[in-house]
């Protein structure tokens, strides 16, 4: 069956640098997404992503983040300059079209030391 | 602005009893309303799901869910517990014109005592 991946499983970074997290969606999905988790809370959504452009995103997606689908498997969510509050674990989500539940990968749990 | 309210972020259950996991939805168009389970450390899993079809759903592992549109709720039941259902579950609202945009509750941790 397919499925969404994303690499590292697991990534620790120091305060201040930049991440970039992974994901391959569903190969014929059309519409990605990012969520993140906080240890312990719910999931919220940062980001959706359509037609090589962010459709919509929350306020928690500030400057710092940043999407992009640099080729035509994968799709990246960059922090640029990270913080402690930053860590949580991130999923990445697709689906083929607006009227289809989102099919979500395992998660990156990123740390910031 | 759609929201989402589980009911009880702990539910403990005896093996063999019934699973009741409250979630109330706000939306102010139709919604698409999803339970998603979680065990430690994975990803999220899809139960079911309610897209303005049946108002009651089955999904998988035997679990099921009726909309009531008049009560707002998409109660989440399985008749008999088992072990392996020990979980974090969410209810999450969509509306129809970005399915995977969702809003999800804060969780229902369940326990299943043996």
């Amino acid at each position: 069956e397919p499925e969404v991946t994303q690499t590292p499983s697991h990534q620790v970074t120091q305060m201040g640098q930049e991440v970039i997290l992974r994901c391959v969606p569903i190969s014929n999905h059309l519409y990605f997404y990012w969520y993140r988790q906080i240890l312990g809370q719910k999931v919220e959504f940062l980001v959706s992503f359509y037609n090589n452009e962010i459709s919509e995103k929350s306020e928690i997606f500030d400057d710092q983040f940043s999407v992009e689908r640099p080729d035509g498997s994968n799709f990246t969510l960059k922090i640029r300059s990270t913080k402690l509050e930053d860590s949580a674990m991130y999923f990445c989500a697709s689906t083929p079209t607006g009227y289809t539940e989102a099919f979500f990968g395992q998660g990156t749990r990123l740390t910031v030391v | 602005a759609q929201s989402v309210t589980q009911l009880g972020s702990h539910v403990s259950v005896s093996e063999g009893a019934l699973v009741l996991l409250r979630c109330n939805y706000s939306s102010s168009v139709p919604p698409y309303l999803f339970w998603y389970v979680q065990y430690p450390n994975q990803g999220l899993q899809l139960l079911l799901k309610y897209t303005s079809a049946a108002t009651l759903v089955k999904g998988i592992n035997g679990f099921e869910a009726e909309f009531k549109k008049s009560e707002t709720s998409f109660h989440l039941t399985k008749p008999s517990a088992h072990m392996s259902d020990a979980a974090e579950y969410f209810c999450a609202v969509s509306d129809g014109t970005n399915a995977g945009k969702s809003t999800f509750g804060d969780g229902t941790t369940l326990t299943v005592k043996p």
